[in-house]
């Protein structure tokens, strides 16, 4: 099974700034990876598939990078609505496929 | 438009079975390639996945729940079905149903769609309590 750990588990950002999280995989995913993000109470969204590609409108600030083991996700300027946890996941060894712990987005 | 929804028992008993359904719209399991996914997430803690059936009645399970789970379709009333056996205080999750990936890609001549096992869209979750 592929172990997807995620950093960091808490990320404090003021409105406006960037945000990098992480995602590494315990062993090559190519470009199979997928992020989610995930508000109180809500379902996961799909923001990103393909390691880079942007899902149906999502908006431009969420950027994708990475390919084998480590990935990135950006949000280039947080807006308040980017408040959130966000899950990656990969998709390319399974089953099972495999979400990351989770990094909590939260305001500075 | 892609639409689900879970429905079922929001308190089960330690060592009974959990019976949830999903029931969809906007897309047929009868459609090659079409899959339908079952995720877990207890409270405050992250995702799992469980399950997976396809259009072909082919089925994928969680290797550590697979000896408990039972996914099934029935295409005639768009809907999915998941039975976890010996359920335990430690199952306590909202249990998702989501809609497998797919991307259209379109030449000037024709389109092709491609399935992938990421998940898109998500039903709003049903929250499972076990306990006595």
């Amino acid at each position: 099974e592929i172990v997807m750990t995620q950093s960091p588990a808490t990320l404090s950002v003021s409105p406006g700034e960037r945000a990098t999280l992480s995602c590494r995989a315990s062993q090559s995913v190519s470009s199979n990876l997928a992020w989610y993000q995930q508000k109180p109470g809500q379902a996961p969204r799909l923001l990103i598939y393909g390691a880079s590609t942007r899902a149906t409108g999502i908006p431009a600030r969420f950027s994708g990078s990475g390919s084998g083991t480590e990935f990135t996700l950006t949000i280039s300027s947080l807006q308040s609505e980017d408040f959130a946890v966000y899950y990656c996941q990969q998709y390319n060894n399974w089953p099972p496929v495999t979400f990351g712990g989770g990094t909590k987005v939260e305001i500075k | 438009q892609i639409t689900l929804k879970e429905s079922g028992p929001t308190l089960v008993k330690p060592t009974q079975t959990l019976t949830l359904t999903c029931t969809f719209s906007g897309f047929s399991l009868s459609t090659s390639g079409v899959g339908v996914g079952w995720i877990r997430q207890p409270p405050g803690k992250a995702l799992e996945w469980l399950a997976l059936i396809y259009w072909d009645d082919d089925k994928r399970y969680s290797p550590s729940l697979k000896s408990r789970l039972t996914i099934t379709k029935d295409t005639s009333k768009n809907q999915v079905v998941l039975t976890m056996t010996n359920m335990d205080p430690v199952d306590t999750a909202t249990y998702y149903c989501a809609h497998r990936g797919q991307v259209g890609y379109c030449s000037s001549t024709s389109c092709l769609t491609v399935l992938y096992n990421w998940f898109d869209p998500w039903g709003q979750g049903t929250l499972v309590t076990v306990s006595s």
